[in-house]
């Protein structure tokens, strides 16, 4: 079956710092792979996704590099802020819209 | 309102009770879903509802009773349920399934405590 592997939490930061969450992908196919985000005390939202092989999703600073021959996909940033302290989720889709999650990575920045 | 909003925001129940999660979307989607969100585990998909009707049913317990009365409404019924049954539950909703974009709007979610 599907499944999506990611590193444990809590990561902690200073703000400015270089941040790597990891995932990887256990799927049949090609599936579509995204970053959900939870603030806290929300739901949680779209981040980024990439639809192939070799395309990198982006957005807020963030970046994620769908690598099909070592399945995975992990999330970077150049310099973090005390504002993206949340929840990070990696995902997969093989078709349409249900989503296999992962644990989710809790990320805490401080300053 | 916007979004998709979730009542109660909290729950404290015992185990012989009956209660019920509500949530309701106003962006015109017309797929909805359960999910469970615990502790150190993936999220889990409970059910899945595309034009009103249940699509999936990903083996979850009896004691939990789904309903989707119409494309913007989805209820989650709660019956004699247990301890691990404590979670924090999910309720998404988005194009129709076969629609793939892969993106769903969530809400902010129901915490249930079961005593």
């Amino acid at each position: 079956g599907n499944s999506v592997t990611q590193m444990e939490g809590p990561v902690t930061l200073s703000e400015e710092a270089f941040l790597t969450i990891n995932c990887t992908y256990t799927a049949t196919g090609y599936p579509s792979l995204f970053w959900y985000v939870q603030y806290p005390g929300e739901g949680l939202q779209l981040l980024l996704k990439a639809t192939k092989a070799d395309d990198k999703g982006s957005n807020k600073g963030f970046e994620a590099t769908y690598r099909k021959e070592t399945t995975s996909f992990h999330l970077e940033k150049g310099s973090v802020q005390v504002s993206d302290s949340a929840v990070y989720f990696c995902a997969l889709s093989p078709f349409g819209n249900k989503l296999t999650f992962g644990t989710g990575t809790q990320l805490k920045v401080e300053l | 309102e916007t979004g998709v909003t979730q009542t109660p925001r909290h729950l404290v129940m015992g185990m012989t009770n009956k209660k019920s999660l509500k949530c309701e979307q106003h962006l015109g989607h017309n797929a909805m879903y359960w999910y469970k969100q615990s502790a150190k585990k993936p999220l889990e998909l409970m059910f899945v509802y595309s034009l009103e009707e249940r699509v999936e049913n990903n083996s979850v317990p009896s004691r939990f009773s789904p309903e989707c009365p119409n494309s913007s409404h989805l209820f989650l019924h709660l019956h004699t349920l247990q301890p691990e049954d404590s979670a924090l539950y999910l309720c998404a909703s988005s194009q129709a399934t076969g629609v793939s974009t892969g993106e769903l709007f969530f809400g902010e979610g129901s915490r249930l405590t079961v005593l």
